[in-house]
């Protein structure tokens, strides 16, 4: 089946510094990705949509200068956290469809912990 | 907006069957009903989706009710790695519908 590889599954880093987390659909051409939020026990929140070669498209409430979503090839989609903060630890997840079909393909998801 | 609720939290006895219910009473007529299940600290794995008619594979099966309102996924046999949230989504296009999701407990 399809793999979406996410990496890395787990960061620590310093309040202030940005942190970029990729996502590759691995055998397959990943047309649209989804970023999604989860916080501990609650379900998925989705943050963005890309398209590729296009903007993402943001959920209400998610800042998109803080969420920076790059979507710049068929195969990779990446967020960077920017200026981390304590209150933007989370487990973030991407998904990735292939062209034409409505199926999500899920990342491993990670551990963001910023100190 | 569509709008999917599940129970927070089922128990079941391994070996038994596990139905787990999803309501989706606002669903729109191109949305299809899909089921993921997480385990903890990984990413949702795919599991079974349908649109209208019932659907079975190695997985599990998934029943529609005619009005579409609401689905029930089956796991057959429940196993103790079988222990995991379960997810009821909708989708039609880039529009995700998620469910809260079902913490399903298998038991010995």
């Amino acid at each position: 089946g399809a793999v979406v590889s996410q990496h890395p599954s787990r960061v620590i880093c310093k309040s202030g510094t940005s942190v970029k987390i990729e996502c590759r659909s691995l055998d397959f051409q990943a047309t649209t990705m989804f970023w999604y939020r989860q916080f501990p026990k609650k379900s998925l929140m989705l943050m963005a949509t890309s398209n590729e070669g296009s903007k993402a498209t943001y959920e209400q409430g998610v800042e998109k200068d803080k969420f920076l979503i790059n979507h710049a090839s068929l195969t990779l989609s990446t967020l960077t956290v920017t200026s981390a903060h304590p209150e933007d630890s989370s487990f973030y997840i991407c998904s990735a469809r292939n062209r034409g079909e409505a199926k999500l393909f899920f990342g491993s998801g990670t551990q963001l912990s910023v100190l | 907006d569509a709008k999917t609720t599940q129970p927070p939290s089922m128990d079941c006895a391994e070996g038994r069957a596990a139905n787990l219910p999803c309501n989706h009473s606002t669903i729109s007529g191109n949305e299809y009903v899909y089921w993921y299940r997480q385990i903890h600290s990984q990413g949702p794995q795919y599991i079974i989706h349908g649109l209208k008619n019932n659907e079975t594979n190695e997985m599990a099966s998934l029943i529609i009710t005619e009005d579409r309102k609401s689905s029930t996924l089956i796991l057959p046999h429940a196993t103790l790695r079988d222990t995991a949230v379960y997810y009821c989504i909708l989708i039609a296009g880039n529009m995700l519908t998620f469910g809260g999701g079902t913490r399903l407990m298998v038991k010995p």
